[in-house]
């Protein structure tokens, strides 16, 4: 099954623009790339996903390498709301530990 | 909006007593799925089930077992507790197969004494 690799922490200021990494080397070609954000206390919730091109929605921006093995989860601005352990996924659905992010004000 | 409803956000269980958790979505989702949390480990994959009274082992079944008898509703059985089933606990629904987004119930704390 195809695997992704996250860093397991990640601190940005809040304001500034945060770029949360996610490796996926055995990607196959029909995977969309899913990342979902888990706020203290609460279920997993849906930010963002792709499949080649760079997406962009209200929460979020998805930048997805050429070559599909990797992809980047932007917040264009840091909010203190935004502290939360985010996950990147693929068809499989398979979560591991993610990259919790730490916003400081 | 989707909402996916666990019985209980707390819970609290001896050894050996059989535990019931249950999930229930309002989308008329086809997929279920039960996940556990630890610290450290992430979120992983209990069971799932893809249709009404079908279901499938994810990776850390033993212990558990779960039913789908109506579409909505999707329960997951502890036959009999032990203290390492102590955990968070989270369903989730999606359409389609595998692949869909899931959306999230706000998960139950089980802890065993």
């Amino acid at each position: 099954d195809a695997k992704t690799t996250q860093p397991n922490s990640m601190e940005s200021n809040e304001e500034e623009p945060v770029h949360l990494p996610c490796n996926h080397s055995t990607i196959s070609g029909t995977d969309y790339i899913h990342w979902y954000r888990q706020l203290p206390s609460q279920g997993p919730e849906y930010v963002i996903h792709g499949l080649t091109s760079n997406v962009n929605n209200r929460m979020a921006s998805l930048a997805i390498a050429e070559d599909r093995k990797s992809s980047t989860l932007i917040l264009h601005r840091a909010t203190l709301r935004d502290a939360a352990v985010y996950y990147c996924i693929l068809h499989d659905m398979r979560f591991g530990a993610g990259t919790r992010l730490t916003v400081k004000p | 909006d989707v909402k996916v409803t666990q019985s209980s956000r707390y819970l609290v269980k001896r050894t050996g007593e059989k535990v019931f958790l249950e999930c229930v979505q309002d989308m008329d989702h086809e997929n279920m799925f039960w996940y556990r949390q630890d610290p450290g480990l992430g979120l992983r994959l209990i069971y799932f089930s893809y249709d009404v009274k079908m279901k499938e082992k994810g990776d850390i079944p033993e212990g558990y077992s779960v039913s789908r008898e109506k579409k909505e509703r999707f329960s997951l059985i502890l036959e009999s507790a032990s203290t390492n089933q102590t955990s968070m606990y989270l369903c989730a629904s999606s359409r389609g197969q595998v692949g869909e987004t899931q959306y999230f119930g706000p998960g139950t704390r089980l802890l065993v004494l």
